[in-house]
């Protein structure tokens, strides 16, 4: 079946400091790759999303390129902010309407 | 922007209750879906909808039933409550799109349910 692992946290940054949080999918077939963030007390909102290999998401300063030789998502910012503080999951959809199956969540907090 | 609406935000229920999870979507969209967070372990699919009076289990279905008797609303049943079921509970939805790569989906703000 499908999965996803993405590094544990807590994450703990500085302000302006580059990002990367790791996340690697085993998947049948050519899933499609979303990044998902949630706010203290708030549900998940889409940050960005990748459908095919080679793809960039973007959105909001993040990065994640679709790579299929490594089967990996990660997520890169180059210059993080306190706002940024949040739970980050990695989660992959097979093909048709199924569920997203999400990595565990990681709780990103970065410091002034 | 979509609007994924649950009906409560907290919720305080006894052991052996029947509890209904109310969710809502203002898009048509096709597909909806309930979840449960945990700490530790993510988010796993309960039940899915992809269309009226359409259902499928996902990961974790023991406990649990759903009922879609309209496009918009899409609810979550506990049976019987029992105190592993406190969670927090999200519902989201997508398109289907024909011919186009998966729609992602949009979720509500959560439930965060307590079974005394």
């Amino acid at each position: 079946g499908n999965s996803v692992t993405q590094m544990e946290g807590p994450v703990t940054l500085s302000e302006e400091a580059f990002l990367t949080i790791n996340c690697t999918y085993t998947a049948t077939g050519y899933p499609s790759l979303f990044w998902y963030v949630q706010y203290p007390g708030e549900g998940l909102q889409l940050l960005l999303k990748a459908t095919k290999a080679d793809d960039k998401g973007s959105n909001k300063g993040f990065e994640a390129t679709y790579r299929k030789e490594t089967t990996s998502f990660h997520l890169e910012k180059g210059s993080v902010q306190v706002s940024d503080s949040a739970v980050y999951f990695c989660a992959l959809m097979g093909r048709g309407a199924d569920g997203l199956t999400f990595g565990k969540g990681t709780h990103l907090i970065i410091q002034p | 922007d979509v609007k994924v609406t649950q009906s409560s935000r907290y919720l305080v229920k006894r052991t052996g209750e029947k509890v209904f999870l109310e969710c809502v979507q203002d898009m048509d969209h096709e597909n909806m879906f309930w979840y449960r967070q945990d700490p530790g372990l993510g988010l796993r699919l309960i039940y899915f909808s992809y269309d009226v009076k359409m259902k499928e289990k996902g990961d974790i279905p023991e406990g649990y039933s759903v009922s879609r008797e309209k496009k918009e609303r899409f609810s979550l049943i506990l049976e019987s409550a029992s105190t592993n079921q406190t969670s927090m509970y999200l519902c989201a939805s997508s398109i289907t799109a024909l011919g186009q790569d998966n729609q992602p989906q949009h979720f509500g703000d959560g439930t965060r349910l307590s079974i005394l």
